[in-house]
C-alpha cells in the first residue's frame, strides 16, 4: 500500500543544535500534516502544507513541502529541551481520504 | 471545550476478557478515529467513522468492533482481549473534508491497555 517514509527514526542533539526530520513518498501527495507528541502525551497538530514548494514557519520551526509534492521536511533551529518528543508526518495521496502516517522521528535534546 | 475525552486512562485485562473504550468529542466533528500506538510502529488506524451511522475498517481492525453511538461518541470494543492488543489507544476527531485532503485531527489523551 501507499507509504510515507520518515527519517531518521531517532535523533539525539545537544541543546542549541539544529534538527531536521524528513518525510518521503514514492507517490504524489495531496498534502502533508505534521504532528508533535510529547513523551507520555498524545499527538498534537502543528501544521498542514498543501501547495507545491510551500514553506511555512512557526517561530523556530520551518516546514517545507517539496516541489514535486513527494517529500517534506521539518527543521528546528537551535533546539530547546521543550522540543523533546516524537514528530510525525501524515499525508493524503490520490483520492484516499485516510491519512497515511509516517512512523515518526523521536528527538532527544541534551541540556 | 474539553476537546476529545477518553475513558479509562489505564486498564489491565486478562486474556479473554472484554471491555469497551469510550471516546467523546465536543467539537461537532463528523469524523472520528481509533488508533493504536505500539513502540516503533507509529499510529495505526483501527476503525474510523466519517459520519454518524457509518464505520469503516482501517489498517488493523481484527479483534475490534466499534459503535458510533451519536455524533459525539465513538466506542471501541475488545470482545476477547489478547496480549497482542496491549497498546496505547488513541481516539481522534476531525471535520470531514469533501476533497482529497484531510482536516487536522484532534487526539484524546489515550488509554493505556495491558492484556496479561
Amino acid at each position: 500500500g501507499q507509504q510515507v517514509m520518515q527519517i531518521p527514526q531517532y535523533q539525539h542533539v545537544q541543546e542549541g543544535e539544529d534538527f531536521t526530520t524528513y518525510c518521503n513518498s514514492s507517490t504524489t501527495l495531496s498534502n502533508i500534516q505534521w504532528y508533535k507528541q510529547r513523551p507520555g502525551g498524545h499527538p498534537v497538530f502543528l501544521i498542514q502544507l498543501v501547495k507545491s514548494g510551500e514553506v511555512k514557519k512557526q517561530k523556530r520551526l520551518t516546514f517545507q513541502f517539496g516541489e514535486a509534492k513527494k517529500n517534506s521536511s521539518l527543521h528546528i533551529t537551535a533546539t530547546q529541551t521543550t522540543d523533546v518528543g516524537t514528530y510525525f508526518c501524515a499525508a493524503n495521496a490520490g483520492n484516499n481520504r485516510k491519512l497515511i502516517w509516517g512512523l515518526g522521528t523521536s528527538l532527544a535534546v541534551n541540556p | 471545550n474539553a476537546g476529545v475525552t477518553q475513558t479509562p486512562k489505564f486498564q489491565v485485562l486478562k486474556t479473554g476478557q472484554s471491555m469497551t473504550l469510550q471516546c467523546a468529542q465536543d467539537m461537532n466533528h463528523n469524523s472520528m478515529y481509533w488508533y493504536r500506538q505500539d513502540p516503533g510502529m507509529g499510529l495505526r488506524l483501527i476503525y474510523y467513522s466519517a459520519s454518524e451511522g457509518t464505520t469503516d475498517k482501517g489498517e488493523v481492525p481484527n479483534g475490534y468492533n466499534v459503535s458510533r453511538l451519536n455524533k459525539r461518541e465513538f466506542s471501541l470494543r475488545l470482545e476477547s482481549a489478547a496480549p497482542s492488543q496491549t497498546s496505547v489507544y488513541f481516539c481522534a476527531s476531525s471535520r470531514t473534508s469533501g476533497q482529497a485532503t484531510s482536516y487536522e485531527q484532534y487526539f484524546g489523551p489515550g488509554t493505556r491497555l495491558t492484556v496479561t
